[in-house]
């Protein structure tokens, strides 16, 4: 069975610009999770979806972060403009269903905002 | 108060003697209690669960939780060098479907 993939494994930006991440879960899998790690700290939940809906993106800074998921699969996180503190490594996760116990996390993607 | 607190690390321990690591949580309708292990660069991996009190073991790993102190523990015992990780603790809540993760713990098995 195929992980969790993401894309790209590392990106490098200048402050102001926008960067976008992508993540295909596990197939079948119909919950997908984002999360920000950053160094030193436990992955902190910025948006999760049940099929192409919402179901708490409470962490998630609006003013800059945007994340869809169209068809129920695939899934983009999107930040504009970056900030310094958007460093960290962004890590998505899938999970057959809601409230399932095991997250399957994906490699995830190293962002440095300099 | 921080959702989830782990004890700071590093923590050393020599090879084949016991890790212990501990976790609070401040919710008590937390109902599921998770501990994921994470290598340095890669992405963090589920190696148990436990959502009863009580004691819970599975091979080296042993996960305690206690509901009335809201503590969990993970023991590894007979610690090997592969052990060497940082380890997350992680709390869902029967109302919700997030996990709250604690900023984790990072063990070093000396050979």
């Amino acid at each position: 069975e195929a992980g969790v993939a993401q894309s790209p494994r590392y990106k490098i930006i200048e402050k102001r610009q926008s960067v976008a991440f992508w993540c295909n879960p596990i197939s079948g899998h119909a919950t997908l999770y984002w999360y920000q790690q950053i160094l030193g700290q436990g992955p902190k939940l910025l948006i999760q979806f049940q099929n192409n809906g919402v179901v708490d993106d409470s962490q998630l800074p609006k003013d800059r972060f945007s994340a869809e998921r169209l068809k129920g699969v695939d899934s983009t996180l999107k930040i504009q403009p970056a900030k310094l503190e958007d460093s960290a490594v962004y890590l998505c996760a899938s999970n057959p269903n809601v409230g399932g116990y095991e997250q399957y996390f994906g490699p995830g993607t190293r962002l440095t905002v300099t | 108060q921080k959702e989830v607190e782990q004890n700071s690390g590093p923590l050393s321990v020599p090879e084949g003697a016991i890790a212990s690591l501990n976790c609070t949580y401040s919710d008590r309708g937390s109902q599921s209690f998770f501990w994921y292990r994470q290598y340095s660069g890669k992405s963090p991996e589920l190696i148990m669960f436990i959502y009863s009190n009580g004691d819970k073991e599975d091979g080296r790993f042993t996960a305690q939780l206690n509901k009335a102190s809201q503590y969990v523990s993970l023991l590894i015992r007979d610690s090997q060098p592969s052990d060497s990780a940082t380890y997350l603790c992680a709390v869902k809540k029967n109302s919700d479907y997030k996990l709250s993760f604690g900023a984790g713990t990072t063990v070093t098995v000396r050979a």
